[in-house]
């Protein structure tokens, strides 16, 4: 069974620019889950989808968007890049919610 | 709101030693769950176990064991015979059994194991 898929890996963006990060969930799981991993910073909650509608959303400023597409996959899109949205992006899904999260590889994004 | 407290930023035990992370949280839910993620420096996050709060019984997988206490809101976690590949992060979660979907995780605690 293919885990949770994160693209790119990496990359590096200049203030100002927009940013879209992709992620595929685990076969058979309808929720996506994007968490911003900023150093010293701890997992922030980002947003959560499921079939297809925004579910949640964190404490983070309109610019951070997303959606989620009919095969559950989803898009983070980031625009107007400031330096401090440099981080590890993390993608996850969940099949129902006692069985936590699983967890992609991330996205390491570096804004300069 | 829920909270997750880690108070011990990093730890280090010998190899083959025990060790204990700990980790508090604050909620006034009386159903949830509790998990506890291992990140290593390959970033992935992986999860080491989990905990139904209404189990009395402390989950355990293989090494890793933990001391779930409900009514103190305590959940730390018990590394047995710690291995060189313990080396990570370790974020404590908690996550409500109804209504808001989201984990909710700790600052993490870094575990560094000494050959």
């Amino acid at each position: 069974e293919a885990g949770v898929t994160q693209s790119p890996t990496h990359l590096i963006k200049t203030r100002g620019q927009q940013v879209t990060l992709r992620c595929s969930p685990i076969s058979g799981h309808t929720s996506v889950y994007w968490y911003q991993q900023a150093l010293g910073l701890g997992l922030q909650f980002l947003l959560w989808y499921d079939e297809g509608e925004e579910r949640n959303r964190g404490n983070f400023p309109p610019r951070f968007s997303g959606r989620q597409f009919p095969n559950y996959s989803s898009e983070l899109n980031v625009n107007a890049l400031e330096l401090e949205d440099s981080a590890l992006y993390l993608c996850a899904s969940s099949p129902i919610p006692n069985y936590g999260y699983t967890f992609g590889s991330g996205t390491r994004l570096t804004v300069v | 709101a829920q909270t997750v407290t880690q108070s011990q930023p990093e730890m280090s035990v010998q190899e083959a030693e025990t060790v204990t992370l700990s980790c508090t949280y604050d909620t006034s839910e009386s159903d949830y769950y509790l998990f506890w993620y291992k990140q290593p420096p390959s970033r992935q996050m992986i999860l080491v176990i989990r905990q139904e709060a209404y189990k009395q019984q402390n989950a355990t997988e293989n090494r890793f064991s933990v001391n779930f206490q409900k009514a103190a809101k305590s959940f730390s976690l018990k590394i047995s015979d710690s291995q060189l590949g313990d080396a990570a992060m370790y974020f404590c979660a908690y996550r409500s059994a109804w209504g808001d979907d989201k984990i909710i995780f700790g600052k993490g605690t870094r575990l560094h194991i000494l050959p």
